[in-house]
């Protein structure tokens, strides 16, 4: 059971380059969530899914898009990358919203736009 | 608009000793209460939460207390362990409203030996 995964770990970007940060699943969550934070702030949502073919937007979703079309895999794209978009992103999954530990967290891609 | 704040972004204590972190909440919908714990290069992991409608939560040497009327919620660690060291993020959500998350900015506890 590999709970959340992410990749890449680390990339380095050009301005107005794309790319697409990849998020899989293995607990059958219907809730995914992808997150950015920046230095000494704390996570910021920027998409969220509440099942496949679901998705809307969170707090910061300008730049970004993202497709939910399986259970498992959750992607978020970044199509015209510029530095503002450096960050480490976390994605996460729950089985339902709210209550105890509702959700558990990716490892983190570590984003560097030059 | 910050909607949950900590406003401490580093704490020291003594190895033995409590530590207690903070945190502010400013929206009155937010009905759970979470407490996340992340070590450099890895994601948050849950730590503890309270529901609303409790005052406290006990989980070992973790416990979470809630004062709605101030708005402030605050975990306990007690006895502190170097391997607490590590960065605390409060998060609030709203039930209600797809398990969305508000974090604030996070606090880095160090635990010396």
């Amino acid at each position: 059971n590999a709970g959340v995964t992410q990749t890449p770990k680390f990339r380095i970007l050009k301005i107005g380059q794309s790319m697409t940060l990849q998020c899989t699943q293995d607990m059958n969550h219907n809730y995914m969530y992808w997150y950015r934070q920046d230095p000494g702030m704390g996570l910021k949502l920027i998409y969220y899914s509440v099942g496949a073919g679901i998705t809307d937007k969170g707090e910061v979703p300008n730049g970004y898009n993202v497709s939910r079309s399986t259970t498992e895999d959750f992607p978020l794209r970044l199509e015209l990358a510029a530095p503002s978009q450096t960050s480490v992103y976390f994605c996460a999954s729950s089985w339902i919203a709210g209550g105890g530990e509702t959700q558990y967290f990716g490892p983190g891609t570590r984003l560097l736009v030059l | 608009d910050q909607q949950v704040k900590q406003n401490s972004p580093s704490l020291s204590v003594q190895e033995g000793r409590i530590s207690i972190l903070n945190c502010d909440y400013t929206n009155s919908m937010f009905d759970y209460f979470l407490w996340y714990k992340k070590y450099p290069a890895e994601g948050p992991t849950f730590l503890i939460s309270i529901s609303s409608i409790k005052d406290k939560n006990e989980d070992g040497r973790f416990t979470v207390f809630l004062n709605k009327s101030a708005k402030h919620l605050s975990l306990h660690i007690v006895p502190s362990q170097p391997g607490d060291s590590a960065v605390y993020f409060c998060a609030a959500s709203d039930i209600g409203d797809t398990g969305k998350l508000i974090f604030g900015q996070g606090t880095t506890l160090q635990v010396k030996p």
